[in-house]
Formats: structure tokens, C-alpha cells, sequence
């Protein structure tokens, strides 16, 4: 079956630690985004890659980083410097289309992140 | 720049009753429109789409028409079950950097609660 898994499902950390959130996709898809979602506010994109070797801050950058060596994984890390870093993660992933309107995205199951 | 808004929630429902949930969008060219839903504790899934004016998206007796002179997409259900207990995102996506890519833009969500 092709699609998005991210580990693991609940990641508990105290504050000063970076920690990994992994995703990982089998839909031979080129670009991958990261999502954080907080009560209440919608998804607010962190970071996205249109292609391997290659990554954009979204709207949220801060505190976060990414690497794209792969094309099936893009894994997220929150650094220490994140001051909010206790919320849900959900990673997407989209086909690189030239003339396609689609735009559909297909998300994992998330991982929630708490840190104390 | 895009934006999508959709009505404030908590909706509540009885079972078999009609659901409407209003969304609006402001983008520059013409997007693509959606509709996703995350059950408890799950990643977003894809409910329906439409992607060009007049199109009408239908999945699992939700339905929601692109309205171009409105610039409305709003999603409905005649018959709402216990099951369809959610939260419901409406989003558009347009393509970015000219690379084929396509970023969403997301509503704030509305959680839909059905009781028998």
C-alpha cells in the first residue's frame, strides 16, 4: 500500500532537546511539506521541499530544520530554539506536476510532540 | 495572497439532521478547492475537490460546488451520521515559484459533533 507513515505516534521530550519527528512516503511523490497544528488554528506550513536536496521555509520556519537526501524521507527536527515546540506534526506529500491542477496533497497520521 | 475562511465552529448535530459548513476564498489565479477531514486523533484526509468554476466535488454523500462569482466552496450534507463526527478543513492550492508545486492554503477547521 502506498503512503505518508511518520513515528512515532506520541514523542515525549524535555525542554533543551532537539528531537526527530521522521516521515517517510512510498507514492514516489517529489514534494513534501510540514505541518504544525495547534487548537483551534488551522495548519501552518513549517517547511516544504519541491524536490531532493532542496527545502523552503514556510511560514513558521523558526526553530526548525529539515533535509530532503532522500526522496522518500523529509524528517523534521525541533531545535531547543523553538519556544512552543509542544503541538501536533503532520507531514504531506504532493506529485510535482508541470501542468497539473490538482494540488492534492496526502498526509500522514501526525505525530504529537510534547515537551516539558 | 490566498486566504481561505470557513465558519467558526463547534457545529452540533443531530443524527439525520442537514449540515452546511460556509467557506470563502481570496487567491490571485484560479486554485484549485478542497475539502479535507481529520477524525480524532488522525492525519487530514482528502474529503473532496473541485478544480475549476461550476465543478461539483461529491465523496461519502458530501458534496461542495466551486463557485467562482462567490468565490465560495461551501461543503453540505443532506443525512449527517454519528460517524461523520469531525473536524472539517476547507483549503485551495495554487502553484508557487513557478516550479509545479503546489502549496495549500487552510481554513481554521470546523469541528462537526453528531449525537444520536
Amino acid at each position: 500500500d502506498g503512503g505518508i507513515t511518520q513515528s512515532p505516534k506520541y514523542l515525549f521530550r524535555k525542554e533543551g532537546q532537539n528531537v526527530t519527528l521522521s516521515c517517510e512516503q512510498n507514492l514516489n511523490h517529489d514534494a513534501m511539506y510540514w505541518y504544525r497544528q495547534d487548537p483551534g488554528q488551522g495548519l501552518r506550513l513549517i517547511y516544504y521541499s519541491q524536490i531532493v536536496n532542496d527545502f523552503q521555509k514556510g511560514d513558521i520556519a523558526e526553530g526548525y530544520s529539515v533535509s530532503r537526501e532522500k526522496k522518500e524521507s523529509f524528517p523534521l527536527t525541533v531545535t531547543s530554539a523553538q519556544k512552543n515546540p509542544t503541538a501536533f506534526y503532520l507531514c504531506a506529500s504532493s506529485i510535482d506536476e508541470t501542468s497539473g491542477t490538482l494540488g492534492e496533497q496526502y498526509f500522514g497520521p501526525g505525530t504529537r510532540l510534547t515537551v516539558t | 495572497g490566498n486566504s481561505v475562511t470557513q465558519m467558526e465552529g463547534p457545529v452540533t448535530l443531530s443524527e439525520e439532521a442537514f449540515l452546511t459548513i460556509n467557506c470563502t476564498y481570496t487567491a490571485t489565479g484560479y486554485p484549485s478547492l478542497f475539502w479535507y477531514v481529520q477524525y480524532p486523533g488522525e492525519g487530514l484526509q482528502l474529503l473532496l475537490k473541485a478544480t475549476k468554476a461550476d465543478d461539483k466535488g461529491s465523496n461519502k454523500g458530501f458534496e461542495a460546488t466551486y463557485r467562482k462569482e462567490t468565490t465560495s466552496f461551501h461543503l453540505e450534507k443532506g443525512s449527517v451520521q454519528v460517524s461523520d463526527s469531525a473536524v472539517y478543513f476547507c483549503a485551495l492550492s495554487d502553484r508557487y515559484s513557478g516550479a509545479g508545486s503546489y502549496q495549500l492554503t487552510f481554513g481554521k477547521g470546523t469541528k462537526l459533533s453528531v449525537i444520536p
